[in-house]
């Protein structure tokens, strides 16, 4: 069974960092890339990142560029999301998603999510 | 910059069929951008229901069905109930690595 569990969201303050990690489990980790999709309050869903299987390749919203590094560490199965610079605009849930295949592959499965607050 | 348009929010009646759409600001959507519908309940993770343009996730009952009608991905839900009250979110691939999502349908069934 695929599970997807993000652990490391909380309060920050507008300028300050954090780092979100996800848990992998139930499938070869290292085959499929992985994304970050966050959902702000009273809106839609949000593609933030992606990155390959690999780890080679990545790939950032024009809204995070610069800001937020998406990475893996495949010997672990886990995905990191840090998040530099953080604005009020950040504030949302954030949620690991596993694709089908390569990173033009649609989302299959998705974590719980982590809170991420910026607030002074 | 590309928008991926969503009707913001639909009604249907219990039993009924209702079909929601997602569009391109400028342009039509094709199976290459991969159109892909997720469905996402008040407090919950969102669930996978079609990736691809057509092909159901597993567990997903075959009421639920994508495709292309027109310029648009389409997703329609047949025998609606009341549990399909929720939010469902379209994406579609638009290169390079990148996916754009679109602002959400809010369905209501009453």
């Amino acid at each position: 069974e695929v599970q997807l569990v993000e652990s490391g969201g909380g309060l920050v303050q507008p300028g300050g960092s954090l780092r979100l990690s996800c848990a992998a489990s139930g499938f070869t980790f290292s085959s499929y890339a992985m994304s970050w999709v966050r959902r702000a309050p009273g809106k839609g869903l949000e593609w933030v990142s992606a990155i390959s299987g690999g780890g080679g390749s990545t790939y950032y919203a024009d809204s995070v560029k610069g800001r937020f590094t998406i990475s893996r560490d495949n010997s672990k199965n886990t995905l990191y999301l840090q998040m530099k610079s953080l604005r009020a605009e950040d504030t949302a849930i954030y949620y690991c998603a596993k694709s089908l295949g390569g990173v033009n592959y649609p989302i299959d499965y998705w974590g719980q999510g982590t809170l991420v607050t910026v607030s002074s | 910059q590309t928008v991926v348009t969503q009707e913001p929010s639909f009604s249907v009646s219990p039993g009924g069929t209702v079909t929601l759409t997602c569009g391109l600001s400028s342009g039509s959507v094709s199976t290459s951008y991969y159109p892909s519908w997720y469905q996402q309940t008040p407090g919950q993770a969102p669930r996978t229901l079609i990736y691809s343009t057509n092909t159901r996730s597993s567990g997903v009952p075959d009421r639920f069905s994508g495709s292309i009608l027109g310029n648009k991905a389409a997703l329609t839900i047949t025998g609606a109930q009341a549990d399909d009250e929720c939010d469902y979110y379209c994406v579609l691939y638009m290169g390079s690595g990148i996916w754009v999502f679109g602002g959400g349908t809010k369905l209501t069934v009453l």
